[in-house]
């Protein structure tokens, strides 16, 4: 069964400082990934998204991620985060083969002056 | 305008009343999904649409029902709400079923 997991459900980080949010995949074949991010009181926004190619993506708002086949993940990443960054932030997987699309459970940042 | 309107934001009612969250897109997509999120686990699919006659089933559909009332509406329903059924509800559209998918504000259902 094809499922999406995020180890933490709550970061902390200090303003300026580097992110990396873990998103782990099972899934047999290539599949489609994305990151969202979830402001308060708002839905769910596209951040980036993997489907082939370059397996470093780039995305909205400074943020980057990395497929890594052989470990199955597919971080998210900022070099410097702002205060405005903090959010719950959800990986995503789908595949058109079986009409699967799974959410991870989500990581809480809070960005602290 | 948003292109992913929900209705109502919020709503609260008692245990056993019908209850119905309406969506409406303004993207011109074929697929419209709703989804409940619940604090630690995510956002989990309900039901799903690929066009006005081809509705399916996801992952908790149990207690819960789907119109697809044109392409741009895609309402859900609570036959007889319990207050398990208390949740954050979203409802979202693509173009394709794997592709990006654009989400409403989201509708705050309570059930008492």
């Amino acid at each position: 069964a094809q499922s999406v997991t995020q180890p933490d459900i709550h970061i902390t980080v200090s303003e300026g400082a580097s992110l990396e949010l873990r998103c782990n995949y099972s899934y047999g074949a290539t599949p489609y990934l994305f990151w969202y991010v979830q402001s308060p009181g708002q839905g769910l926004q596209l951040l980036l998204k993997y489907f082939s190619g370059d397996t470093l993506v780039q995305g909205i708002k400074g943020f980057e991620a990395e497929f890594k086949r052989s470990q199955s993940s597919f971080n998210l990443r900022k070099p410097s985060v702002h205060w405005s960054d903090a959010a719950e932030y959800f990986c995503a997987v789908g595949s058109n083969t079986g009409n699967q699309f799974y959410f991870g459970t989500g990581t809480s940042l809070t960005v602290i002056p | 305008d948003a292109d992913v309107t929900q209705t109502p934001r919020n709503r609260i009612t008692k245990t056993g009343k019908r209850i119905m969250l309406e969506c409406s897109q303004t993207k011109g997509h074929d697929r419209m999904y709703w989804y409940r999120q619940d604090p630690g686990l995510g956002l989990r699919l309900i039901y799903y649409s690929f066009d006005v006659k081809d509705i399916n089933k996801g992952e908790i559909s149990d207690g819960y029902s789907v119109s697809r009332q044109a392409q741009a509406k895609f309402s859900l329903s609570l036959e007889s709400a319990i207050p398990n059924q208390t949740a954050l509800y979203f409802c979202a559209t693509s173009d394709w079923f794997a592709d990006i998918q654009y989400f409403g504000a989201g509708t705050r259902l309570s059930v008492l």
